[in-house]
């Protein structure tokens, strides 16, 4: 079976641009999450998908936003881009996102903000 | 307060060798799971091993077991046989049972290197 998947691998983009990036499940899985990695704040949840509705949402300005198709891929977008945006996006799978599922994560998409 | 602490941000450890991870969570849910990852330097979270707050044995994954001491509120991660391969950062990750907080709480992880 496939893992999870991300595109892009890498981005670059400037301060006020926006970005959409991309995220396939496990197949049968169909909660997707994201998270937001950086070196001073660590790992912190940006929201969770499950059925094409948003189940959950971390403590993250309006600018972040995401949307799950009925195929349970998802895409986060993040408008109007600033430098602290910066981050490894990571998107996680799990099967109903019940306590006992385990998340499998894809391999991330790296976000540089210059 | 912090859900889940990692109080080593690294550890050393000689090949062969077993280590042991600290980690300990702050909770009121009597349902949650704990969970373990490694991220290498390419980025990807890989999943090693999961324990259930009801679970009463401890988790075993091959060279991976989870030291779950309830009352103590740990979850501490024993690598036994260390590989070159397993230098990464560690995270401890817990997911509480209750309403719609089910996302992954990740603590700040253990930077594991392994020596030869």
């Amino acid at each position: 079976k496939a893992g999870v998947t991300q595109t892009p691998r890498y981005l670059i983009k400037t301060r006020g641009q926006q970005v959409t990036l991309s995220c396939s499940p496990i197949s049968g899985h169909r909660s997707v999450s994201w998270y937001q990695q950086t070196p001073g704040q660590g790992l912190q949840f940006l929201f969770e998908y499950f059925s094409e509705t948003q189940r959950n949402k971390g403590n993250f300005p309006g600018r972040f936003s995401g949307r799950q198709f009925s195929n349970s891929r998802s895409e986060m977008n993040v408008s109007t881009l600033e430098l602290g945006d910066s981050a490894l996006y990571l998107c996680a799978s799990s099967l109903r996102g019940a306590r006992t599922d385990t998340q499998y994560f894809g391999p991330g998409t790296r976000l540089t903000v210059l | 307060a912090q859900k889940i602490t990692q109080t080593q941000p690294g550890m050393f450890v000689q090949e062969k060798e077993a280590v042991t991870l600290d980690c300990t969570y702050d909770t009121s849910d009597q349902s949650y799971g704990l969970f373990w990852y490694k991220q290498p330097s390419s980025g990807e979270m890989i999943f090693l091993i999961y324990q259930g707050s009801y679970d009463e044995q401890n988790a075993t994954e091959g060279r991976y077991s989870l030291n779950f001491q309830k009352a103590r509120k740990s979850a501490n991660l024993v690598i036994s046989a260390s590989q070159l391969g397993d230098s990464a950062m560690y995270f401890c990750a817990m997911r509480e049972g209750t309403g719609s907080a089910r996302q992954l709480t990740f603590g700040s992880g253990t930077q594991l290197t392994v020596l030869p």
